[in-house]
């Protein structure tokens, strides 16, 4: 089955810096990659995903990249702020109406 | 429109007993799942139901079991719980038909088995 590594577990920036959060996954036929973001005692939240048509997707500061080949994608925070401090979580999966198979999640840190 | 719903928020089990968390979806969504959240482990897919009438095992499905009541409703159901299911479970839900899969999640139960 599919398997969902994520790095770093956690990472400090200060305020201003950018933070880049990296996952592999081992099925070539996952094809949808979604990021959550999940608040302290909050619910996950999806905040941006790309699916494998596609290399590259921006939402403001945040941005996803994939590659297809190496079978790794990854989030890029920019000019990052305080409420940006939460766990992310990184997934995969086939298709939609299946499993998504998650990372175990970065814990991000922004200092002022 | 409430999204998806999980009773009870809390619960407090002796080794040994039984319970049902129960989930709800007002989204007309097809799709269903349960995870559980433990400290390090992100989130582990516990069984999921791709549709109605339809039921899965996910990663950890040792020790639950599920019922898949109607397309609105997914329950999860520990028959003898142990303290190795203390845990935050979360139950999610999403669309087919849209290339995504997108899934919305409802606000956590958390479990304390003693």
């Amino acid at each position: 089955g599919e398997n969902v590594e994520q790095h770093p577990s956690t990472l400090s920036v200060q305020e201003g810096d950018s933070a880049v959060i990296k996952c592999t996954y081992s099925d070539s036929a996952s094809n949808y990659f979604p990021w959550y973001k999940q608040e302290l005692g909050k619910r996950p939240q999806l905040i941006i995903d790309i699916r494998s048509n596609v290399g590259e997707k921006k939402d403001q500061r945040i941005a996803v990249t994939l590659n297809k080949t190496a079978k790794h994608f990854s989030l890029h925070i920019t000019e990052t702020q305080p409420e940006d401090s939460a766990v992310y979580f990184c997934a995969a999966s086939r298709q939609a109406g299946t499993a998504l198979i998650f990372g175990k999640g970065t814990t991000l840190s922004v200092s002022s | 429109n409430a999204g998806v719903t999980q009773t009870p928020k809390f619960q407090v089990l002796k080794t040994g007993q039984s319970m049902t968390l129960q989930c709800a979806q007002d989204m007309n969504h097809n799709s269903m799942y349960w995870y559980r959240q433990d400290p390090g482990m992100g989130l582990r897919l516990i069984y999921y139901s791709a549709s109605e009438g339809t039921t899965d095992k996910g990663e950890v499905p040792n020790g639950y079991n599920v019922s898949r009541l109607n397309k609105r409703e997914f329950s999860l159901r520990l028959e003898s719980a142990a303290p190795s299911q203390t845990s935050v479970y979360f139950c999610a839900s999403s669309r087919q038909g849209t290339g995504k899969n997108i899934q919305y999640f409802g606000a956590g139960t958390r479990l304390s088995v003693l």
